[in-house]
C-alpha cells in the first residue's frame, strides 16, 4: 500500500520568515495530495490540495509543489504569522473521484517564534 | 465541515466493553470515513464507505466494525478485540466524485 513520509517532525521559524514542509510518497498511482492543519485538540482543516496533473498551486501565503517523477510534494508558507502555529499533515490518495481513503504523513509541528 | 457531527466528545469505557461512536453529516456527501489518531502520529484509516450498505476495510480495521444503513450516518463500533482502543477518533466525509475530505470534531476514547 501507499506510504507517506513527512519531514521535519518539528519546525521552528521566526515570525515573518518562510516555512517549508516536505513529503514523499511511494505509490506512483497516487494522484491527489492534500495538506491539513490541525490545532491542538481540534479537527484537521483542509488548507490546500493539488492533483497530479498540476505542478504548483498557490493560495495567498500558502503554496504546494508536486514533483511526480521524484514522488515528492512540499508545502510552502510565506510571511509566517503566529496563527500559523499548528501541526500540519500531508496525505496522498489514488481517489480521483473514487473517494478512497487518505494515507497521512506523521505530521510537522510548526512553531512560529515572535 | 460544520455539517459533520460526532458524539460524544469524550468517552470513557472499561476494558472488555464494546463501544459505538456516532458520526452524522447533513452535507449530502456520499463517502464517509473513520480515522484513528494517536499522539505524535498521523491519521490512520479504519474503514470507509462510498455508498449506503457498502463499506471497505482500511489499513487498521482489526477490532472495529461499521455499518452504513443511511447516507448521513456511519457509526463505528470499537470491540473488545481492539488491543489498544484509547485514541482520538475522527470521522470524515466527501462529496461524490470529489477527493476533498472534511472532518468532524472527533471523539476522544479512553479505555481503562
Amino acid at each position: 500500500g501507499e506510504n507517506v513520509e513527512q519531514h521535519p517532525s518539528t519546525l521552528s521559524v521566526q515570525e515573518g520568515d518562510s516555512a517549508v514542509i516536505k513529503c514523499t510518497y511511494s505509490d506512483s498511482a497516487s494522484n491527489y495530495f492534500p495538506w491539513y492543519k490541525q490545532e491542538l485538540g481540534k479537527r484537521p482543516q483542509l488548507i490546500i490540495d493539488i492533483r497530479s496533473n498540476v505542478g504548483e498551486k498557490k493560495d495567498q501565503r500558502i503554496a504546494v509543489t508536486l514533483n511526480k517523477t521524484a514522488k515528492h510534494f512540499s508545502l510552502h508558507i510565506t510571511e509566517t504569522q503566529p496563527e500559523d502555529s499548528a501541526v500540519y499533515f500531508c496525505a496522498a490518495s489514488k481517489s480521483g473521484g473514487g473517494a478512497d481513503g487518505l494515507t497521512f504523513g506523521k505530521g510537522t509541528h510548526l512553531i512560529i517564534q515572535p | 465541515d460544520g455539517g459533520i457531527t460526532q458524539s460524544p466528545k469524550y468517552l470513557f469505557r472499561k476494558e472488555g466493553q464494546n463501544v459505538t461512536l456516532s458520526c452524522e453529516q447533513n452535507l449530502n456527501h456520499d463517502a464517509m470515513y473513520w480515522y484513528r489518531q494517536d499522539p505524535g502520529q498521523g491519521l490512520r484509516l479504519i474503514y470507509y464507505s462510498q455508498i449506503v450498505n457498502d463499506f471497505q476495510k482500511g489499513d487498521i480495521a482489526e477490532g472495529y466494525s461499521v455499518s452504513r444503513e443511511k447516507k448521513e450516518s456511519f457509526p463505528l463500533t470499537v470491540t473488545s478485540a481492539q488491543k489498544n482502543p484509547t485514541a482520538f477518533y475522527l470521522c470524515a466525509s466527501s462529496p461524490r466524485d470529489r477527493s476533498e475530505q472534511y472532518f468532524g470534531p472527533g471523539t476522544r476514547l479512553t479505555v481503562t
